[in-house]
């Protein structure tokens, strides 16, 4: 019973390709986001969304395009991958302001 | 926006001693504070949380300080075992749904 989930747990591509992963949790919670790890294991936050609405864009370039059918789904397109994306990508999700955020295990990206 | 500085960045401590770890927020309209572990190769995890009507919080052999005048928490664990090894993130809530993390503190734990 995965509450947050996301795939593919590895992705290795070259450079200049498109590439998407997607998310989904089963908690029912409001917000999802997308955090952006690199290789300090600096956590940045790259998206907010809450019910299907984009809340928080923190300017991310806009080659990464977030999707939300619905508010248990939360998937992350990334056009033309730079050697710089490399990093691993979290989904989590939360019930409402000013609580826990729970994470996915994590898509780490690889652009060669 | 919110600031979130962390220290140290590393810490290294013998089985069974104590560990610290502090963190200082910008935003004063910040009032959830929670604190992550995050294994190797793992996702962050929630370990304690405190909200700013509280000054401390403890769960077993962690506890958490916060002093809201001075814009500043810390992370306490007492009795560290190797299993306590891992990085740690503070995390701050200034505005609506967005949680800003610290840089992380890598705790190493030597048996």
């Amino acid at each position: 019973d995965t509450a947050v989930s996301q795939t593919p747990k590895y992705l290795v591509t070259q450079m200049g390709n498109d590439k998407s992963i997607k998310c989904e949790q089963n908690l029912g919670h409001d917000t999802m986001y997308w955090y952006k790890q690199d290789s300090k294991k600096f956590l940045k936050i790259m998206f907010s969304y809450n019910n299907k609405e984009l809340i928080i864009n923190e300017t991310v370039p806009n080659r990464f395009s977030p999707k939300s059918p619905d508010k248990a789904h939360l998937n992350l397109h990334i056009n033309s991958l730079e050697l710089g994306d490399s990093a691993v990508y979290f989904c989590a999700s939360s019930p409402g302001h000013n609580t826990e955020a729970f994470f996915g295990q994590g898509t780490r990206l690889t652009v060669v | 926006g919110e600031n979130v500085e962390q220290h140290p960045s590393t810490l290294s401590v013998q089985e069974g001693d104590s560990a610290v770890i502090k963190c200082t927020y910008s935003d004063s309209a910040s009032n959830y504070f929670p604190w992550y572990k995050q294994e190797l190769g793992k996702r962050p995890q929630l370990i304690i949380d405190i909200r700013s009507n509280v000054g401390e919080k403890k769960d077993q052999r962690i506890a958490v300080t916060l002093n809201k005048t001075a814009k500043h928490f810390s992370l306490h664990i007492t009795e560290t075992q190797p299993e306590d090894s891992a990085v740690y993130f503070c995390a701050a809530i200034p505005g609506f749904q967005k949680l800003v993390f610290g840089t992380g503190t890598r705790l190493l734990v030597s048996p």
